[in-house]
């Protein structure tokens, strides 16, 4: 069965520390591997996408890492923000239009 | 931020009615998604258009239907709606699917 779970569910952590929100699949075959943001009441936006050859790309400071042989992902938040704050969403695709599983998200929440 | 404008932002409406979503892209994209959002599960795909008049069905697509009749529009249509749809249903875009998927503001609909 195709499966996108994510560890924690929820997170609270002091503005400037770092953290890493965990995603762990099942999918296959595997296509590529996106982690999104979703601001409270937003629609999601796009932070990574990585393929099979990629094992890590950063976006300002969001680092996501990929392990494909143990089917595991990484997002690392360097030196968090208030504006952190928010739901990230680990979403895995097989091929195709109808082939991307989204996982259930972790709640970040960044206090001063 | 990808141009996608959905319509209505908000809605409350009675069972048995119909409801139309429609949602406006201005970046020529190919693909165009629709998914809802509920509590405890990831996003999922409704149904999605891969060109004019070519749509398709996704997960939880009972109860919905689409229609794309220009590049730049599609409509999800619930014939007779039901409480179990009160959710929140976004709009998505991609040139192609292995491409970035952009993401609508989304559209909060509420059946009573």
């Amino acid at each position: 069965k195709n499966q996108v779970e994510q560890s924690p569910q929820s997170l609270i952590i002091l503005e400037g520390k770092n953290c890493t929100l965990q995603c762990n699949y099942t999918v296959s075959p595997f296509s590529n591997l996106r982690w999104y943001k979703q601001d409270t009441g937003r629609g999601p936006v796009s932070l990574t996408i990585m393929t099979f050859s990629e094992n890590t790309k950063s976006n300002g400071r969001y680092t996501a890492t990929l392990d494909a042989d143990t089917k595991q992902s990484s997002l690392h938040i360097t030196a968090s923000q208030l504006s952190d704050s928010a739901s990230y969403i680990c979403v895995v695709g097989k091929t195709g239009a109808n082939n991307l599983f989204f996982g259930t998200g972790t709640r970040l929440t960044v206090i001063p | 931020d990808a141009g996608i404008t959905q319509s209505p932002r908000h809605k409350v409406t009675e069972t048995g009615t119909p409801v139309t979503l429609r949602c406006h892209q201005t970046e020529n994209h190919r693909y165009m998604y629709w998914y809802r959002q509920d509590p405890g599960h990831g996003l999922r795909l409704i149904h999605y258009s891969y060109g004019v008049k070519d749509t398709d069905k996704g997960e939880v697509s009972d109860g919905y239907s689409v229609s794309r009749s220009k590049t730049e529009d599609f409509l999800l249509t619930l014939e007779s709606a039901t409480s179990s749809q009160t959710s929140v249903y976004f709009c998505a875009i991609s040139g192609e699917p292995s491409n970035t998927i952009y993401f609508g503001e989304g559209s909060w609909l509420t059946v009573v």
